[in-house]
Protein backbone atom coordinates (compact mmCIF):
# COMPACT_ATOMS: atom_id res chain seq x y z
CA UNK A 1 0.00 0.00 0.00
CA UNK A 2 1.31 3.39 -1.27
CA UNK A 3 0.27 6.96 -1.43
CA UNK A 4 1.29 8.54 -4.78
CA UNK A 5 0.82 12.04 -4.90
CA UNK A 6 1.09 14.89 -8.23
CA UNK A 7 3.76 16.58 -9.22
CA UNK A 8 5.31 19.42 -8.37
CA UNK A 9 3.47 23.18 -9.24
CA UNK A 10 4.35 26.61 -9.60
CA UNK A 11 1.37 28.94 -9.28
CA UNK A 12 1.82 32.84 -8.59
CA UNK A 13 0.54 34.46 -6.01
CA UNK A 14 -3.46 35.22 -5.57
CA UNK A 15 -4.17 31.36 -7.44
CA UNK A 16 -5.13 28.26 -6.30
CA UNK A 17 -2.86 24.72 -6.12
CA UNK A 18 -4.46 21.42 -6.15
CA UNK A 19 -2.73 18.31 -5.26
CA UNK A 20 -4.12 14.85 -5.53
CA UNK A 21 -2.83 11.87 -3.80
CA UNK A 22 -4.09 8.47 -4.77
CA UNK A 23 -3.97 5.32 -2.61
CA UNK A 24 -3.11 1.69 -3.79
CA UNK A 25 -5.29 -0.77 -2.53
CA UNK A 26 -8.26 -1.16 -1.89
CA UNK A 27 -8.13 0.42 1.96
CA UNK A 28 -8.86 3.66 0.88
CA UNK A 29 -12.18 4.55 2.66
CA UNK A 30 -10.93 3.47 5.53
CA UNK A 31 -8.76 6.01 6.78
CA UNK A 32 -9.20 9.49 7.04
CA UNK A 33 -6.92 11.24 5.16
CA UNK A 34 -4.27 14.06 6.44
CA UNK A 35 -2.71 16.71 5.03
CA UNK A 36 0.48 17.94 6.37
CA UNK A 37 3.03 21.04 4.93
CA UNK A 38 6.81 21.26 5.29
CA UNK A 39 7.82 24.59 4.21
CA UNK A 40 12.07 24.96 3.32
CA UNK A 41 13.78 23.97 6.22
CA UNK A 42 10.58 24.86 8.31
CA UNK A 43 9.02 22.25 10.39
CA UNK A 44 5.09 19.92 10.18
CA UNK A 45 1.99 21.89 10.30
CA UNK A 46 -0.92 19.87 10.13
CA UNK A 47 -3.48 21.20 7.85
CA UNK A 48 -6.64 18.85 8.04
CA UNK A 49 -8.22 15.73 7.47
CA UNK A 50 -10.89 14.38 5.41
CA UNK A 51 -13.15 11.26 6.01
CA UNK A 52 -13.55 9.27 2.52
CA UNK A 53 -16.58 7.93 3.74
CA UNK A 54 -18.60 10.75 5.06
CA UNK A 55 -16.97 13.18 3.51
CA UNK A 56 -16.38 15.15 6.58
CA UNK A 57 -13.49 17.46 7.40
CA UNK A 58 -11.99 19.24 10.05
CA UNK A 59 -9.15 21.80 9.09
CA UNK A 60 -6.63 23.48 11.24
CA UNK A 61 -7.70 27.53 12.16
CA UNK A 62 -4.91 29.07 10.13
CA UNK A 63 -5.80 27.02 6.95
CA UNK A 64 -9.81 27.33 7.10
CA UNK A 65 -10.26 29.53 4.86
CA UNK A 66 -8.88 28.68 2.15
CA UNK A 67 -7.82 25.00 2.33
CA UNK A 68 -10.88 22.64 0.73
CA UNK A 69 -10.42 18.78 0.96
CA UNK A 70 -11.90 16.66 -0.68
CA UNK A 71 -11.87 12.55 -2.13
CA UNK A 72 -12.83 10.66 -5.37
CA UNK A 73 -13.53 7.41 -3.92
CA UNK A 74 -14.39 5.53 -6.91
CA UNK A 75 -10.45 5.92 -8.29
CA UNK A 76 -8.83 6.15 -4.58
CA UNK A 77 -7.98 9.51 -4.77
CA UNK A 78 -7.78 12.45 -2.45
CA UNK A 79 -7.21 16.04 -3.22
CA UNK A 80 -5.86 18.84 -1.53
CA UNK A 81 -6.53 22.63 -2.84
CA UNK A 82 -5.29 25.82 -1.34
CA UNK A 83 -6.54 29.12 -2.51
CA UNK A 84 -5.39 32.74 -2.42
CA UNK A 85 -1.80 31.74 -2.03
CA UNK A 86 1.50 33.60 -1.06
CA UNK A 87 4.90 33.75 -1.12
CA UNK A 88 4.93 31.80 2.45
CA UNK A 89 2.69 28.94 1.35
CA UNK A 90 5.88 27.94 -0.64
CA UNK A 91 6.36 24.61 0.90
CA UNK A 92 6.50 20.45 0.35
CA UNK A 93 2.71 19.14 0.92
CA UNK A 94 2.51 15.85 1.93
CA UNK A 95 -0.64 13.52 2.38
CA UNK A 96 -0.93 10.83 5.13
CA UNK A 97 -2.91 8.39 7.02
CA UNK A 98 -2.02 9.63 10.44
CA UNK A 99 -5.03 8.34 12.38
CA UNK A 100 -4.06 5.04 13.30
CA UNK A 101 -0.24 5.14 14.91
CA UNK A 102 0.68 1.86 14.17
CA UNK A 103 -0.92 1.83 10.40
CA UNK A 104 0.55 5.41 9.70
CA UNK A 105 1.41 5.57 5.54
CA UNK A 106 3.04 9.31 3.99
CA UNK A 107 2.58 10.13 0.34
CA UNK A 108 6.23 10.75 -0.86
CA UNK A 109 5.67 14.63 -0.99
CA UNK A 110 4.43 17.36 -3.60
CA UNK A 111 6.44 20.97 -3.80
CA UNK A 112 4.48 23.82 -4.27
CA UNK A 113 6.38 27.04 -5.28
CA UNK A 114 4.22 30.24 -5.42
CA UNK A 115 6.73 32.95 -7.12
CA UNK A 116 5.39 35.58 -9.50
CA UNK B 1 -3.90 23.93 20.71
CA UNK B 2 -1.29 21.69 22.35
CA UNK B 3 2.25 22.81 21.87
CA UNK B 4 5.10 20.50 21.42
CA UNK B 5 8.75 21.99 22.53
CA UNK B 6 11.71 20.09 21.68
CA UNK B 7 14.92 20.41 22.45
CA UNK B 8 17.41 20.32 21.66
CA UNK B 9 17.03 21.80 18.02
CA UNK B 10 20.28 20.64 16.61
CA UNK B 11 22.84 18.34 18.08
CA UNK B 12 26.43 17.35 17.17
CA UNK B 13 27.54 13.88 17.59
CA UNK B 14 30.01 11.23 16.65
CA UNK B 15 29.42 7.48 15.82
CA UNK B 16 28.88 5.57 18.53
CA UNK B 17 27.27 8.26 20.80
CA UNK B 18 23.94 8.18 23.05
CA UNK B 19 21.84 10.01 21.77
CA UNK B 20 18.90 12.10 23.95
CA UNK B 21 15.72 14.37 22.94
CA UNK B 22 13.31 15.49 24.73
CA UNK B 23 10.16 16.59 23.96
CA UNK B 24 7.52 18.28 26.47
CA UNK B 25 3.50 18.78 25.52
CA UNK B 26 1.70 21.61 26.92
CA UNK B 27 -1.11 19.80 28.64
CA UNK B 28 -1.59 15.83 29.70
CA UNK B 29 -1.22 13.85 26.32
CA UNK B 30 -0.88 10.58 28.14
CA UNK B 31 1.09 8.64 25.82
CA UNK B 32 -0.67 9.90 22.29
CA UNK B 33 3.30 10.92 20.94
CA UNK B 34 5.06 9.52 17.88
CA UNK B 35 8.22 10.39 17.12
CA UNK B 36 9.87 10.50 13.03
CA UNK B 37 13.02 10.37 11.61
CA UNK B 38 13.08 12.54 8.58
CA UNK B 39 16.00 12.59 5.82
CA UNK B 40 16.34 15.30 3.27
CA UNK B 41 14.41 15.18 0.61
CA UNK B 42 11.64 12.71 2.00
CA UNK B 43 8.68 11.97 4.01
CA UNK B 44 8.72 11.46 7.57
CA UNK B 45 9.15 7.68 8.82
CA UNK B 46 7.74 6.90 11.85
CA UNK B 47 10.03 5.10 14.50
CA UNK B 48 8.08 5.14 17.81
CA UNK B 49 4.34 5.44 18.59
CA UNK B 50 2.39 5.25 21.79
CA UNK B 51 5.34 7.18 23.36
CA UNK B 52 7.74 3.82 23.17
CA UNK B 53 6.24 1.10 20.76
CA UNK B 54 8.84 0.79 18.22
CA UNK B 55 7.59 0.66 14.81
CA UNK B 56 7.88 -2.98 13.12
CA UNK B 57 11.27 -3.26 11.47
CA UNK B 58 12.86 -0.34 13.22
CA UNK B 59 16.43 -1.23 14.84
CA UNK B 60 16.47 -1.58 18.71
CA UNK B 61 18.92 1.55 18.84
CA UNK B 62 16.09 3.81 18.89
CA UNK B 63 13.57 3.78 22.20
CA UNK B 64 11.06 6.24 23.35
CA UNK B 65 9.87 6.86 26.78
CA UNK B 66 7.45 9.02 29.28
CA UNK B 67 4.37 9.79 29.29
CA UNK B 68 1.79 13.02 30.01
CA UNK B 69 4.01 16.03 29.14
CA UNK B 70 7.67 15.04 29.19
CA UNK B 71 8.97 12.14 26.67
CA UNK B 72 12.17 11.27 25.52
CA UNK B 73 13.81 9.54 22.57
CA UNK B 74 17.03 7.45 22.50
CA UNK B 75 19.45 6.09 20.08
CA UNK B 76 21.80 4.12 22.13
CA UNK B 77 24.79 4.33 19.94
CA UNK B 78 24.38 6.55 16.58
CA UNK B 79 25.07 5.33 13.18
CA UNK B 80 25.98 7.12 10.55
CA UNK B 81 22.61 6.81 8.69
CA UNK B 82 20.89 8.75 11.61
CA UNK B 83 22.18 11.31 10.44
CA UNK B 84 18.58 13.16 9.92
CA UNK B 85 15.73 15.45 11.96
CA UNK B 86 13.89 13.84 14.34
CA UNK B 87 10.04 15.21 15.18
CA UNK B 88 7.75 14.63 18.23
CA UNK B 89 3.98 14.59 17.28
CA UNK B 90 0.64 14.34 19.41
CA UNK B 91 -2.05 12.94 18.36
CA UNK B 92 -4.30 13.41 21.92
CA UNK B 93 -6.22 16.16 20.51
CA UNK B 94 -7.10 18.18 17.14
CA UNK B 95 -4.83 19.95 15.94
CA UNK B 96 -2.14 17.40 15.68
CA UNK B 97 0.76 19.21 16.53
CA UNK B 98 4.99 18.98 16.16
CA UNK B 99 7.63 19.60 17.61
CA UNK B 100 10.08 22.04 15.77
CA UNK B 101 12.58 19.25 15.07
CA UNK B 102 16.22 18.30 16.48
CA UNK B 103 18.83 18.00 13.71
CA UNK B 104 21.48 15.44 13.92
CA UNK B 105 24.83 16.06 12.79
CA UNK B 106 27.88 14.25 12.97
Amino acid sequence: VQLVQSGAEVQKPGGSVKVSCEASGNSFSAFYMHWVRQAPGQGLTWMGWIDPNSGDTNYAQNFRDRITLTTDTSINTAYMELRWLRSDDTAVYYCARLGIPSAILWGQGTLVTVSS
Amino acid sequence: DIQMTQSPSSLSVSVGDRVSITCRASQDITNYLIWYQQKPGKAPRVLIYDASTLETGVPSRFSGSGSGTDFTFTISSLRPEDIATYYCQQYDDLPLTFGGGTKVEI
